[in-house]
């Protein structure tokens, strides 16, 4: 069955403490991300990866750090530096394309809680 | 800069009524849009895009290059298309942005 997954679909994590969120893809896609959903204010784009060992910042980067070490994998850790870490996160993955566009296949979404 | 633009956080119509969802968009060179949708407890993911010009579940959009604008459209809502809705342009990012809208929250009333 291919597609993403995300793991674990629900996380409580206490204040202060770094947390790991997974992402897997099996379509073969070069590029992956990772996005922020809060209510009301759309998807903000944390961190791509266009190619295994190399990763960009998006809109809000900070608190939160990337690796690409395998091309199936993306995992993103929340930091202490977060802010504001409670949110529901979503991991993406494309085909990379320098001319002309492309679409984004989503996986279920990690909803963090921090208390 | 390259971004879309969603004018309505909720929208709310009567089962049967017609729905319009609103998309604006900012792109320098031909866009190529699309619409994605959330179903509640469901992934999100594409309804259709513009360049294939199909009818998905009721739903078309059109692109319009003089209003800069690309709404999706559906002349008899149902229930099941209470959803979030996201207008995007394609990947990949344009200066690390999101290339999605911020959503519009559609509900259908019986």
């Amino acid at each position: 069955d291919g597609g993403i997954t995300q793991s674990p679909k629900y996380l409580f994590r206490k204040e202060g403490q770094n947390v790991t969120l997974s992402c897997e893809q099996n379509l073969n896609h070069d590029a992956m991300y990772w996005y922020r959903q809060d209510p009301g204010q759309g998807l903000r784009l944390i961190y791509y990866s266009q190619i295994v060992n190399d990763f960009q910042k998006g809109d809000i980067a900070e608190g939160y750090s990337v690796s690409r070490e395998k091309k199936e994998s993306f995992p993103l850790t929340v930091t202490s530096a977060q802010k504001n870490p409670t949110a529901f996160y979503l991991c993406a993955s494309s085909i990379w394309a320098n001319r002309g566009g492309t679409e984004a296949f989503f996986g279920q979404g990690t909803r963090l809680t921090v208390v | 800069a390259q971004r879309v633009t969603q004018p309505e956080k909720l929208l709310s119509v009567f089962k049967g009524a017609p729905v319009e969802l609103k998309c604006n968009y900012s792109y320098s060179g031909s866009p190529e849009l699309f619409w994605y949708v959330q179903y509640s407890r469901q992934r999100l993911q594409l309804l259709l895009r513009h360049i294939s010009r199909e009818s998905i579940k009721g739903f078309t959009a059109d692109l319009n290059k003089g209003e800069t604008s690309f709404h999706l459209k559906k002349p008899f809502a149902q229930e099941e298309d209470s959803a979030m809705y996201y207008c995007a342009l394609p990947l990949p990012p344009d200066a690390g942005k999101s290339t999605f809208g911020d959503g519009t929250t559609l509900t259908v009333k019986p």
